[in-house]
């Protein structure tokens, strides 16, 4: 089965600084989705940026930046310029190209400081 | 509706009581899932439902969850004689296409409370 760690269970950061979290997962198959989820006390997952494992080029969705090292199964969020609005769980996530589930790491908890 | 309602928003049950769990998904979203977050954890897979297809039960934890979905609507879990192990945060999340690659929309979760 497909594990995801994340092995940083809490970060903080400085309003409008930059903070990088880490993900690495563990898979045999060469196609599959990679996703950064953001849970805030409301309890909603928000999706804030996908990665497809087939193309090269790291993701970005505006703040958010993703390094994707496929080889080392690595797949790190960062967050640039960081808001008190940023501050949250954030979950990594997995998913195959055939199978009926996505595969969540434990999250990190983020806090941004004034 | 616009999103995922989930309800009740809380439940608090007493130890062996059945409890049954709502999930609206986003009209015209086929595929609908379960999912369970214990406290500091991340989230287990539970049950998938696409479409008319036999639903993917592989995550369901033991014979006391079960979960049904008429067609492309509500959904309901069900969770007998309740055990406090049980207690966790229920999300739901539906998508328009099946889970490749495209993200859920997630509802805001039910916590359970087994006493």
């Amino acid at each position: 089965a497909q594990t995801v760690t994340q092995s940083q269970p809490e970060m903080s950061v400085q309003e409008a600084e930059t903070v990088t979290l880490s993900c690495t997962y563990d898979t045999s198959e060469s196609d599959y989705y990679l996703f950064w989820y953001k849970q805030p006390p409301s309890r909603q997952m928000i999706l804030v940026i996908r990665q497809e494992a087939y193309k090269q080029q790291n993701a970005t969705e505006n703040r958010f930046s993703v390094n994707f090292q496929k080889a080392a199964k690595s797949f790190s969020l960062k967050i640039s310029d960081s808001q008190l609005g940023d501050a949250a769980m954030y979950f990594c996530a997995y998913s195959s190209n055939t199978g009926n589930q996505f595969y969540f790491g434990t999250g990190t908890s983020l806090t941004v400081i004034p | 509706g616009a999103g995922v309602s989930q309800s009740p928003s809380n439940k608090v049950t007493e130890k062996g009581k059945d409890v049954e769990l709502r999930c609206d998904p986003i009209s015209g979203h086929t595929a609908l899932y379960w999912y369970r977050q214990r406290l500091g954890q991340g989230l287990e897979f539970l049950i998938y439902f696409q479409g008319n297809s036999a639903p993917d039960k592989s995550g369901l934890p033991s014979d006391r969850f079960s979960a049904e979905r008429t067609g492309e609507s509500v959904s309901t879990l069900t969770i007998q004689r309740t055990q406090q192990e049980d207690s966790a945060v229920y999300l739901c999340a539906s998508s328009l296409d099946g889970p490749l690659g495209y993200g859920y929309t997630f509802g805001s979760g039910t916590r359970l409370t087994v006493v």
